[in-house]
């Protein structure tokens, strides 16, 4: 059973709007929680992560967003651009330093210019 | 290019077949991981390398042997596979086992299938 979920497989946004995505885990044991972006032919890129002793993690254009009691987080990508275009994977571990991922599989977004 | 080179990038094989896919990394990382991904199903943990030592193996079965001959060379030997086995591989590096998911880095993957 999947313990990560993306329940959108994908997302169309137009660009300078904000961009969403969700993802939902199942085990209470996760902890650290991060977020990967893949274009086509390429393998994923680390994106941003975010710890569980936080709620939110900012970088550039792009916040995470976790609800621990919901068991929830969100990435979201404002302004979105053209470029933004992509599968992003949302992974989770039971530690901060653990190897052991657990996927999601993954929402295509398209950024329409 | 994120410094992780996987060959083939496309590879058809019979059950009968043997084949094997390599991965080389060119960041003087010390971990180095397979992933599989079928078809509408997540990025799977197979294998992790640790300095040359395989510390994770994710129950996968014995037709999938893995090789490490030195920190910046990965294989996937395969030997007897069944359609179900058609995926795609990835491999990654990262600095060590204890980096962690942010430091990984992956390759682009071989799209393997099983004929």
């Amino acid at each position: 059973d999947q313990q990560v979920k993306q329940n959108s497989p994908s997302l169309s946004v137009q660009e300078g709007r904000i961009s969403i995505l969700n993802c939902d885990y199942t085990n209470s044991m996760f902890d650290y929680f991060l977020w990967y972006k893949k274009y086509p032919a390429e393998g994923p890129t680390f994106l941003i992560s975010i710890s569980s002793i936080k709620d939110k993690n900012e970088d550039g254009r792009f916040t995470v967003f976790l609800n621990k009691s919901a068991k929830h987080l969100s990435l979201h990508i404002v302004p979105s651009q053209p470029g933004d275009s992509a599968v992003y994977f949302c992974a989770a571990s039971a530690k901060t330093g653990a190897n052991n991922l657990f996927f999601g599989t993954g929402t295509r977004l398209t950024v329409i210019p | 290019e994120t410094g992780v080179t996987q060959t083939p990038r496309h590879l058809v094989m019979g059950m009968t077949n043997k084949k094997s896919l390599k991965c080389e990394q060119h960041l003087g990382h010390n971990a180095m991981y397979w992933y599989k991904q079928s078809a509408k199903k997540p990025l799977e943990l197979m294998f992790v390398y640790n300095f040359k030592e395989q510390t994770e193996n994710n129950s996968v079965p014995s037709r999938f042997s893995p090789e490490c001959p030195n920190s910046s060379h990965l294989f996937l030997h395969l030997h007897t596979l069944q359609p179900e086995d058609s995926a795609l591989y990835l491999c990654a590096s990262s600095q060590d086992s204890a980096s962690g998911g942010a430091g990984q880095y992956f390759g682009a993957g071989t799209r393997l299938s099983v004929l």
